[in-house]
């Protein structure tokens, strides 16, 4: 089956490093994806990984993919204030085009 | 370039009533995408079309349905509006191999 989870909260204090965690059922994800929700907007794309990939770093963000324990993780380093927002784990199932499974998104807050 | 255009921003219905909520990819995007993002369900995929046919659908009832325009753009219809149809619909395009979606900023239904 298709399910991704992750925790639903996490607060951390301006200039700490945050990571979210994610995990997904579905061992025939080709793409895995952050996507950051600001209130009253859309989805913006923070960064995406290929399933045979383990890492991936892009200036202050940092993936991490353990596709034996099906796990992901995003790590933001130097948190700012701006980055508070609801950040969603998604995966694109084999075979299925572009369709993206969400996890129920992570609220972060950062504290000045 | 222009990104993902969702029209309108809001919209009042009564139950019973038709919606009506349009999405227009970025040029050269022929995939279009929905999703619903209801409170306390998260985002959830509706309806998938590319080259103007429906390729997937979601888990949701048949009064939910679209159709893509030859320029690509994109119509979702639901039918029979009831109370927990109130959600913000997300459309989204894709770009290349990588099945990099891009989203626009979504219209919030809320039915009464």
């Amino acid at each position: 089956g298709e399910d991704v989870e992750q925790s639903l909260f996490l607060s951390v204090r301006e200039g700490d490093s945050s990571v979210i965690n994610c995990t997904y059922t579905d061992s025939s994800s080709t793409y895995l994806y952050w996507y950051k929700q600001e209130p009253g907007a859309g989805l913006q794309l923070l960064t995406y990984i290929f399933s045979n990939m383990d890492m991936k770093q892009d200036q202050r963000l940092t993936v991490l993919l353990n596709k034996k324990d099906k796990h992901l993780s995003l790590r933001i380093a130097d948190t700012q204030t701006g980055d508070s927002a609801i950040y969603f784990c998604a995966e694109t199932p084999w075979g299925q085009g572009g369709k993206l499974i969400f996890g129920q998104g992570t609220e972060l807050s950062v504290k000045p | 370039e222009a990104g993902v255009t969702q029209s309108p921003t809001h919209l009042i219905k009564t139950r019973g009533q038709q919606a009506t909520l349009r999405c227009s990819p970025i040029s050269g995007h022929t995939s279009v995408y929905w999703y619903q993002q209801a409170l306390g369900l998260g985002l959830q995929f509706l309806l998938w079309y590319d080259e103007g046919e429906e390729r997937n659908r979601g888990n949701f009832p048949p009064r939910f349905s679209g159709r893509q325009f030859p320029n690509y753009s994109s119509e979702l219809n639901v039918n029979a509006l009831e109370l927990e149809d109130s959600a913000l619909y997300l459309c989204a395009s894709i770009a290349g191999a990588e099945l990099e979606a891009f989203f626009g900023q979504g219209t919030r239904l809320t039915v009464v």
